[in-house]
């Protein structure tokens, strides 16, 4: 069975400065996929970023990026110029390519503050 | 519609209560989940469905929790005789065949 390990359960970071959340992966398939979702105290469930496993270019959006180590099964998320409405829960997710209806498996989760 | 809607955002049942759940997935999205996220924010797996039937139930608790998405019907999570740690957040999401899960806002269950 596929898990996800958060290691950080707490990070916090000045406004406009750049972050790093980790995680990492265990699986034995070669094709997947991989996300960061961001939860608000709102409790909504907001996907930032996803990653195929085939894709050797790492995933962009905005101020979003990720760092995808297949090998090392490691994928970080970095937030640059951090602003205050990126406060949240952050969790990392696996899902697999096989055929069917398969399930995110989430890890333990992040908590991001900015400190203004 | 374009978002998956969960009924009712909040519940409250005394222990020993049926608690009933329901989630209407997007038009079209074929693959249906629930999942528990309790204080601890983690989320807990606890079904998929693949149209009607019924893919992974590997985390349900059987003896007291169970799901349904019949045709032309909101999908259902039940909890039978409800306990105090089943207090929590119980969202439910969908998708098409390898395309992203698309959340609902979630239901709150408060057992007291």
């Amino acid at each position: 069975a596929q898990t996800v390990t958060q290691s950080q359960p707490e990070m916090s970071v000045q406004e406009a400065e750049t972050v790093t959340l980790s995680c990492t992966y265990d699986t034995s398939e070669s094709d997947y996929y991989l996300f960061w979702y961001k939860q608000p105290p709102s409790r909504q469930m907001i996907l930032v970023i996803r990653q195929e496993a085939y894709k050797q270019q790492n995933a962009t959006e905005n101020r979003f990026s990720v760092n995808f180590q297949k090998a090392a099964k490691s994928f970080s998320l970095k937030i640059s110029d951090s602003q205050l409405g990126d406060a949240a829960m952050y969790f990392c997710a696996y899902r697999s390519r096989l055929w069917g209806a398969q399930k995110l498996v989430f890890g333990q989760g992040t908590r991001l503050t900015i400190n203004p | 519609g374009e978002e998956v809607a969960q009924t009712p955002k909040h519940l409250v049942r005394g222990e020993g209560q049926k608690a009933k759940l329901y989630c209407a997935p997007i038009k079209g999205h074929s693959y249906v989940f629930w999942y528990q996220q309790v204080l601890k924010n983690e989320f807990k797996f606890l079904i998929s469905f693949q149209n009607e039937n019924v893919f992974d139930e590997t985390g349900m608790p059987k003896e007291r929790f169970s799901a349904k998405c019949l045709p032309n019907s909101p999908c259902s999570l039940e909890i039978q005789a409800t306990k105090l740690e089943d207090s929590a957040v119980y969202f439910c999401a969908s998708s098409q065949l390898q395309g992203n899960l698309h959340f609902g806002n979630g239901t709150r269950l408060t057992v007291t």
